[in-house]
């Protein structure tokens, strides 16, 4: 299967730690995205990362990329409840015009 | 308008009903996609439209039949569905489809929860 795989499946944190969560896929990429999505409604692009670059910043949000292991994480800095969400990254593979997604990670952010 | 619509957000219908949804977008993206999205599982790409013309379909039985009458609309109309089909199906626009982009972002509709009977 092309999807990726995210871990861990479900976090929780309190109010001001940092989350990290990981994603691993199996293909060659052009890029890779992260999308959040609150309680099973419409997702929210957050950060696109290409095949050719390493890091990445936005805000709170770090996203690194690493092609030779195959993997991707996204650091969420100083967490705050409205954090609370599932995360997901879409990674669309060389050679073709689609999406991926992965597994999704839930985060639960305690006040 | 850095919005994508979707009508109607909740759809109960039976498995030998015709419903539509709908999904606009005003931001002159070229492509559009439907998903389809079961509780606590991630997106699953159903199809693509690429300049008003349907360029990915990802095996998807012929109950469901998307439509693109212009670059702004894209319909899915569903006919003689199955109560598996009951899920949120989520609409997305982008800037372009095409590998020499570098910047695909997809901007999502909120969703239309369906349910089967």
């Amino acid at each position: 299967s092309q999807q990726g795989e995210e871990d861990p499946q479900a976090l929780s944190i309190q109010e001001g730690e940092n989350a990290t969560m990981n994603c691993s896929y199996k293909t060659s990429i052009n890029n890779l995205q992260w999308y959040r999505q609150n309680s099973g409604r419409g997702l929210v692009h957050l950060i696109l990362i290409r095949s050719n670059e390493r890091e990445k910043h936005s805000g709170r949000l770090r996203v690194t990329l690493d092609t030779s292991k195959k993997s991707s994480s996204l650091l969420i800095t100083a967490s705050r409840a409205a954090d609370t969400a599932s995360y997901f990254c879409a990674i669309e593979s060389s050679g073709t015009y689609k999406y991926i997604f992965g597994t999704g990670t839930r985060l639960k952010v305690l006040a | 308008d850095t919005e994508v619509t979707q009508t109607p957000k909740h759809l109960v219908m039976g498995m030998t009903n015709k419903k539509s949804l709908k999904c606009e977008q005003h931001m002159g993206h070229r492509a559009m996609y439907w998903y389809k999205q079961k509780a606590k599982k991630p997106p699953e790409l159903m199809f693509v439209y690429s300049y008003e013309k349907l360029s990915i379909n990802e095996s998807v039985p012929s109950r469901f039949s998307p439509e693109c009458p212009n670059s702004s609309l894209l319909n899915l109309h569903l006919h003689a569905l199955q109560p598996e089909d009951s899920a949120l199906y989520l609409c997305a626009s982008s800037q372009v489809v095409n590998r020499q982009a570098s910047y695909n972002e997809q901007f999502f509709g909120p969703g239309t929860r369906l349910t089967v009977l």
